[in-house]
């Protein structure tokens, strides 16, 4: 069955520190991988895709296909980080898949 | 400005009590889709339309209908109901790359629904 799985449900840390909030998926064709995020007060968007291979806000992501993965990575965490996180899967059909979320707390 | 716009923002209602959450987008795309986000649970999709007319089930259909009469609007309709369809739902809509629907969801503000 098609998953997203991210085991974080809060992940908290001190500005200027690295930040890594892990996403792992199953599915057996070839995904298509997303992060989106969710600011305080705000509607979810689009923070980055896997084919874009872009930095997004000094985000970055990286597809690891032998270990299903797609972390969210930045070096160093700034307090307007602070927001919900999801990793999202599709697979080019209808159906997107979430996974549960992680709320970062970037601490002053 | 290319958004996707939902209504009302907030809404409390009594059981079986039918109601319509609206959604609309500007942006011509073709898929449309609902979503009910769930403290631990993430988001899950209720139902959703590749086009006008064609719509089918997520994975949270139950209790809940859609219609797809125009390209831009994708109505949610509960028509009786329940506690738990307590939620805060989002629609979202995408562009068509190709033949896939790979392309990255745009959202709606959210809808936030409170059934006693």
């Amino acid at each position: 069955a098609q998953r997203v799985t991210q085991p974080e449900k809060l992940l908290s840390v001190f500005k200027g520190a690295p930040v890594e909030l892990k996403c792992n998926y199953s599915y057996s064709g070839s995904p298509e991988l997303f992060w989106y995020v969710q600011y305080s007060r705000q509607r979810l968007q689009l923070l980055l895709r896997h084919i874009s291979r872009e930095s997004i806000k000094g985000f970055t992501a990286d597809l690891n296909k032998g270990e299903t993965s797609f972390h969210l990575k930045k070096p160093f965490a700034q307090e307007e980080d602070s927001a919900m996180y999801y990793c999202a899967l599709t697979s080019g059909t209808y159906k997107y898949i979430f996974g549960t979320g992680t709320r970062l707390k970037v601490l002053a | 400005e290319a958004q996707v716009t939902q209504n009302p923002r907030y809404l409390i209602t009594v059981t079986g009590k039918k109601l319509t959450v609206t959604c609309s987008q500007n942006m011509n795309h073709e898929y449309m889709s609902w979503y009910r986000q769930d403290p631990g649970l993430g988001l899950r999709q209720i139902y959703y339309s590749m086009n006008v007319e064609v719509t089918d089930k997520g994975d949270v259909p139950e209790g809940y209908k859609v219609s797809r009469k125009e390209k831009r609007n994708f109505p949610l309709i509960l028509e009786s109901p329940s506690p738990n369809q307590t939620s805060l739902y989002f629609c979202a809509s995408s562009g068509i790359q190709g033949s896939s629907y790979n392309s990255p969801l745009h959202f709606g503000n959210g809808t936030r629904l409170t059934v006693t």
